[in-house]
């Protein structure tokens, strides 16, 4: 089955600064790849997400790239602020017609510092 | 407001009690799942199911079961809760498109202790 790698596990970044959290899979029939924002005491939100025949998406400081040959994809926060402190999870997701199965990553626990 | 709905949001039982998590979704999804996780740890998969009389189990062994007779409804049945079953449960849906992917859309959890 897909087994999704994330790292790192935490991450802490000054006010302003960038933040990288990488992710690989294992399955290269994963076609779908969303990363999820997970407030402390809240529901895990979609904040961006990327199918397999496009390599880069931006919305607004957030950016996902997919590398499908390396299989590996990672998620860029740009100026970061403290409402960006949360876990994040990426996911890759293999589906076709009625059939999806999603697998999460592990979380990165992301602090940033006023 | 269309949104996914779990109810209760906190629950305390004793061991050995059977339990019902109700989980109903307004968004017209097919898809639904249940996860279990431990606050702001890992996302454990227990049941799945692609529409009505379609239930699956996930990558977590589990002592609960499921049922879908209702398209919006998917309840988690506990039917002897165990201290190791204290956790958060997290109920989500998504839509069937035309590629098969789509996003998961979570409920706010039900928290689960058992003493």
């Amino acid at each position: 089955g897909e087994n999704v790698e994330q790292h790192p596990s935490t991450l802490s970044v000054q006010e302003g600064d960038s933040a990288v959290i990488k992710c690989t899979y294992s399955d290269s029939a994963s076609n779908y790849f969303p990363w999820y924002k997970q407030e402390l005491g809240k529901r895990p939100q979609l904040i961006i997400d990327i199918r397999s025949n496009v390599g880069e998406k931006k919305d607004q400081r957030i950016a996902v790239t997919l590398n499908k040959t390396a299989k590996h994809f990672s998620l860029h926060i740009t100026e970061t602020q403290p409402e960006d402190s949360a876990v994040y999870f990426c996911a890759a997701s293999i589906g076709s017609g009625g059939y999806q199965k999603v697998t999460f990553g592990t979380g990165t626990k992301l602090q940033v510092i006023p | 407001e269309a949104d996914i709905y779990q109810t209760p949001r906190y629950l305390v039982i004793g061991t050995g009690k059977k339990i019902t998590l109700e989980c109903s979704q307004t968004m017209g999804h097919d898809k639904m799942y249940w996860y279990q996780q431990d606050p702001g740890m890992e996302l454990h998969l227990i049941h799945y199911s692609y529409g009505v009389n379609s239930t699956e189990k996930g990558d977590l062994s589990s002592e609960s079961t499921v049922s879908r007779i209702r398209t919006e409804h998917f309840p988690l049945t506990l039917e002897s809760a165990r201290p190791s079953h204290t956790s958060q449960y997290l109920c989500a849906s998504s839509l069937t498109t035309g590629g098969g992917n789509s996003p998961l859309h979570f409920g706010n959890g039900t928290r689960l202790t058992v003493t």
